[in-house]
Order: C-alpha cells, then structure tokens, then sequence
C-alpha cells in the first residue's frame, strides 16, 4: 500500500477564515513534506518532519503553521492566507528523511486544490 | 537557480513508438534520480528511480539511463500508449546542506501526448 490521503480535496477559504489541510500515511514512513504547486510549475518544497518534528521549513510565511500530530498524521494551519496563496498542495512520505537510496521515493497524495478569495 | 531543468516543455508521440524524456542537472552532489508521473488534479505518482552508482534501471515499458560525466538522466518509455499521456517530472535527491537530511529538486516537467 503505497497510498497517501489528503482532505479535503478542494477548499475556498476567504483571507480571514482559518482552515485546516489533512494529510494521513499507513506506510509506517518516518518522514512527511508539504509542498505547494502552482500551474504548469515543480512542486515546491514547504515544510519536512523527519521522526515527528519538523526539520526544514523553506522559509514558508508563518500564515502557514505545519504540525505533526504523531508518524502517521500532518496538518497544515491556514490562517489570514493571501490570493496568490492559492495553489494545489500536496503531501508526500517517504521511508526515512534521511537522503540517498530508497529513503527519497517520495509518495505524494492527491493533494487539496486550494483557492483564496 | 533550477538544479534540475526539463527544456522540453512538451513532446508528442505517436502510440506504439518511443518516448524519450530528457533531464539535466547541474549538482554534482545529487545522488539518486526519480521520474514521477502527474495528471491533471492528481499528485504526481511515482514512477521509476535510479541510484547514481548505476547507469541504467529498468521496470517493465520504462527504463531510465543515467550519464553522470554529461549530468544527464533520460527516460525511455517503450512502447508508448495514450495512457502515458501526462506531465513528467524528474527529481534529484541530495543531502540538505549541513544536515543528514535529504530533499528533492524537481524539473518543471515535460507534457507528454501519445497520440493513437
């Protein structure tokens, strides 16, 4: 089972709304990463938790708060978001945080189109 | 400063032949290879991977080749089906800066069309 879920699937949120994205793993993988995708772009990396805590933030507005409930669970804490905020965002595991090998097979989920009115 | 550049932004194929995707790279610290698959509101789908001690990895219709000394990886999809249509990606894995830690650097991707 190679499977990531994402919740919601879509999301309108106005710039004063907080909301919530959702993203779950039964892989038993030690790592998880957001990233946010805009149309006809790469991926960009967010944010990476490696063992339940966060080891990278790419620098990401802090209108954005990751958190890592336990090694199967990440949310991402939306709140006073902007326009150009909307974009699809994805979640993604792999083995182990650690680079080379196998440990960097990451599995990506559906992701949540995100819109920001 | 794109570590991993994708210069073809499409390619089209008629079913039955080959693809042929195309990756270059300018770190020479990247030491493993990826290639994911995406359809439109999907996340992108791992697809084949290659470790930088090999020079060739292969997984049914889809090999992947790597030449380290020109930094160049390609994939070949043989034969091609109207399935395969997609956006591609290639990635690259190094060690974060100061860290164990590993992250990727992607391409900005090739839409593939195979056309019947």
């Amino acid at each position: 089972d190679t499977e990531v879920t994402q919740t919601p699937k879509h999301l309108v949120m106005g710039m004063t709304n907080k909301k919530s994205l959702k993203c779950e793993q039964h892989m038993g993988h030690r790592a998880m990463y957001w990233y946010k995708q805009k149309a006809k772009k790469p991926p960009e990396l967010m944010f990476v938790y490696s063992y339940e805590k966060l080891s990278i933030n790419e620098s990401v507005p802090s209108r954005f708060s990751p958190e890592c409930p336990n090694s199967s669970l990440l949310n991402l804490h939306l709140h006073a978001l902007q326009p150009e905020d909307s974009a699809l965002y994805l979640c993604a595991s792999s083995q182990g945080p650690a680079a080379g090998q196998g440990n960097n097979e990451q599995y990506f989920g559906p992701g949540t189109r995100l819109t920001v009115t | 400063d794109q570590q991993v550049k994708q210069n073809s932004p499409s390619l089209s194929v008629q079913e039955g032949r080959i693809s042929i995707l195309n990756c270059d790279y300018t770190n020479s610290m990247f030491d493993y290879f990826l290639w994911y698959k995406k359809y439109p509101a999907e996340g992108p789908t791992f697809l084949i991977s290659i470790s930088s001690i090999k020079d060739k990895n292969e997984d049914g219709r889809f090999t992947v080749f790597l030449n380290k000394s020109a930094k160049h990886l390609s994939l070949h999809i043989v034969p091609s089906q109207p399935g395969d249509s997609a956006v591609y990606f290639c990635a690259a894995s190094t060690f974060v800066r100061g860290s164990t830690l590993g992250r990727l650097y992607f391409g900005r991707g090739t839409q593939l069309t195979v056309w019947p």
